[in-house]
Parts: structure tokens; C-alpha cells; sequence
């Protein structure tokens, strides 16, 4: 059984970076695509980015300039950076696996999430 | 505001059958595959429809899924008290190049 798991710091200051981890079990992070999603209090889900294990990424556009995802296979975690964290960013971080099946692309297993608060 | 159009809420009744309809462009719902996914609060957003019609293993078939042109609709059967939570249609978009989400819908059983 695939499961995940986030870990890092519930409390940012502001201006701060967030580093968030994502523990892979059950599966080889070798395989599939690895993504970040959060959701902000009371807003619906908001799609971060996504790394293949060979280093490849993919971000929102809205936050690209201020994230990184990048990925350790040697023990079978990815993370995520996200810089000049603001109270906008206060939010339940989600990582999921990005499974594909022909064209289609889908997150079948998501981790239980983790609450990020900005503030000073 | 999100790339896909939902409605905030619906909402009916134990037994009936309820409709959750995503609002999309040729950009991505016109083009790509729909996904669904439910969400309880406090808890891991489970995937319910993946690639428009299709069930994970151990997802209910009260849980359909239907694609036309730039929609795309979540139907939900025979609805019981357990289905009360929140739910997302997302897909790709290609001018965005990226993953969106529509802006939920929170389904409630009267």
C-alpha cells in the first residue's frame, strides 16, 4: 500500500523560507510523477508543482518564481521549497503521487497534509 | 478565481441523485482529461473519477463521471450521509501548462 507523508514546520516567519518533506512508502519514487498542493483556509485546492525522479519539474505559474521541488531517491523523498513566504501562503500543504494511465494523468495517493502558518 | 467553474454547493436528500457539473475551456477540459476528487476536511482528498469515467478500485459506482466538449459532471447515486463533503474536478490546462482545480463544490445531504 502507497502511502505518503509530509513533514516540516507548522509556523513560518514572513519573508522566511518553507521546506517541506514528503516521505514515500509502499513504492519506489523511481516511478510516476511526485506533486505539491496546498489549500489556504477556507479556499479550495491549488496545485503547487510536480517532479519526475530524473529531476524534471513543472510549477504553477503563479508561484514558480519563488518554488522548488526536487527529489531524493536515495530515500525515496521529495521536497519542497517555497520562498518569501507571506500570511497568503498560511495554508494545508498536500503531497500526492501523480499516476498516469495513457494520456491521463491523475493524484491517486495523497499524503494527509500539514499546516503551514505565516506568521511573525 | 479558478480556471474551472464550479458550483459552491448542492445538495439533496438520502436516496436521490445528485449532479456536479465543471465549467472548463478548449484549453483544458476541452482538451484533457477530467479528474474528481472528494474531500472530508481534516483528511487526505481522495481521487474518485479519474480520465472522465473511470472508478479506482473501491470507489462506490454511485460515483459516475461524464465528459461533453468543455464540461465535464460528477454524478452521485443513490446518495447517502457519508457522500456529505467537498469536491473537486481538475484536469491539465495547456495554456497554463500546469495542473487546475475547480473551486469545489460542497455537497450536503439534508
Amino acid at each position: 500500500q502507497v502511502q505518503l507523508q509530509e513533514s516540516g514546520p507548522g509556523l513560518v516567519k514572513p519573508s522566511e523560507t518553507l521546506s517541506l518533506t514528503c516521505t514515500v512508502s509502499g513504492a519506489s519514487i523511481r516511478s510516476d510523477y511526485w506533486s505539491w498542493i496546498r489549500q489556504p483556509p477556507g479556499q479550495g485546492l491549488e496545485w503547487i508543482g510536480y517532479i519526475f525522479h530524473i529531476g524534471t519539474t513543472n510549477y504553477n505559474p503563479s508561484l514558480k518564481s519563488r518554488v522548488t521541488i526536487s527529489v531524493d531517491t536515495s530515500k525515496n523523498q521529495f521536497s519542497l521549497k517555497m520562498a518569501s513566504m507571506t500570511a497568503a501562503d498560511t495554508a494545508i500543504y498536500y503531497c500526492a503521487r501523480r499516476a498516469r494511465i495513457g494520456a491521463a494523468y491523475y493524484m491517486d495517493v495523497w499524503g494527509k497534509g500539514t499546516t503551514v502558518t505565516v506568521s511573525s | 478565481q479558478s480556471v474551472l467553474t464550479q458550483p459552491p454547493s448542492a445538495s439533496g436528500t438520502p436516496g436521490q441523485r445528485v449532479t456536479i457539473s465543471c465549467s472548463g475551456s478548449t484549453s483544458n477540459i476541452g482538451s484533457s482529461p477530467v479528474n474528481w476528487y472528494q474531500h472530508l476536511p481534516g483528511t487526505a482528498p481522495q481521487l474518485l473519477i479519474y480520465n472522465n469515467n473511470q472508478r479506482p478500485s473501491g470507489v462506490p459506482d454511485r460515483f459516475s463521471g461524464s465528459k461533453s466538449g468543455t464540461s465535464a459532471s460528477l454524478a452521485i447515486s443513490g446518495l447517502q450521509s457519508e457522500d456529505e463533503a467537498d469536491y473537486y474536478c481538475a484536469t491539465w490546462d495547456d495554456t497554463l501548462n500546469g495542473v487546475v482545480f475547480g473551486g469545489g463544490t460542497k455537497l450536503t445531504v439534508l
